[in-house]
């Protein structure tokens, strides 16, 4: 059964290095999302992607962020300068449409330190 | 702003137990509602998917209801196994793609 992936699974960079996060979304999907989920907090949004452009992003998603997507299979978020606080589990997601169910990865683990 | 509730925040049952984990959400104006399985260090599995025109949907030992003008959802689970231990999520969504999620249910199904 195809899958969303994720690399690397655990990633740990000092303040105010820049990480990139890696997603290999599901590949007839077109709707690939960004949430992240702090240790003990809820899952949160952080963007939305389609067409090869953002089509929302939430207020954690400030300047310090930035997607892409380089090639026909990768998505990625970069986050430029990284701090104690984006020390968090990031999830990708990815979907054909939004009527349909979306299908998670198995989340990378980023330390700040 | 769209808040998610769970109720209860653990729960924990003997093997075999039927069991009803709720989920109440504050704007009634959804497009859909999701329930995930998530394992410790995990992502999160997909278990069923409700549209908004929709009153319930069942996966074998899974049913999920929705009753979107009192702005609730139940995922109930039959037979429970102690391979079901995990913590339950329900997300919510607009049609403008934010999903919002509760905090979910810490289940533990003890053999």
């Amino acid at each position: 059964e195809p899958e969303v992936t994720q690399t690397p699974s655990h990633q740990v960079t000092q303040m105010g290095q820049e990480v990139i996060l890696r997603c290999v979304p599901i590949s007839n999907h077109l709707y690939f999302y960004w949430y992240r989920q702090i240790l003990g907090q809820k899952v949160e949004f952080l963007v939305s992607f389609y067409n090869n452009e953002i089509s929302e992003k939430s207020e954690i998603f400030d300047d310090q962020f930035s997607v892409e997507r380089p090639d026909g299979s990768n998505f990625t978020l970069k986050i430029r300068s990284t701090k104690l606080e984006d020390s968090a589990m990031y999830f990708c997601a990815s979907e054909q449409g939004a009527e349909y169910e979306q299908y998670f990865g198995p989340g990378t683990r980023l330390t700040v330190t | 702003k769209q808040e998610v509730t769970q109720i209860p925040a653990a729960l924990s049952v003997p093997e075999g137990e039927n069991l009803v984990l709720n989920c109440s959400f504050t704007d009634s104006a959804i497009y859909n509602l999701q329930w995930f399985r998530q394992d410790p260090g995990k992502g999160l599995t997909s278990l069923l998917l409700i549209q908004s025109s929709q009153r319930e949907q069942t996966s074998g030992r899974l049913n999920a209801s929705l009753d979107k003008s009192s702005g609730r959802s139940t995922l109930y689970i039959a037979a429970s196994q102690p391979g079901d231990s995990a913590t339950y999520l329900c997300a919510v969504r607009k049609k403008d793609n934010d999903m919002r999620f509760g905090a979910g249910t810490r289940l533990t199904v003890k053999p």
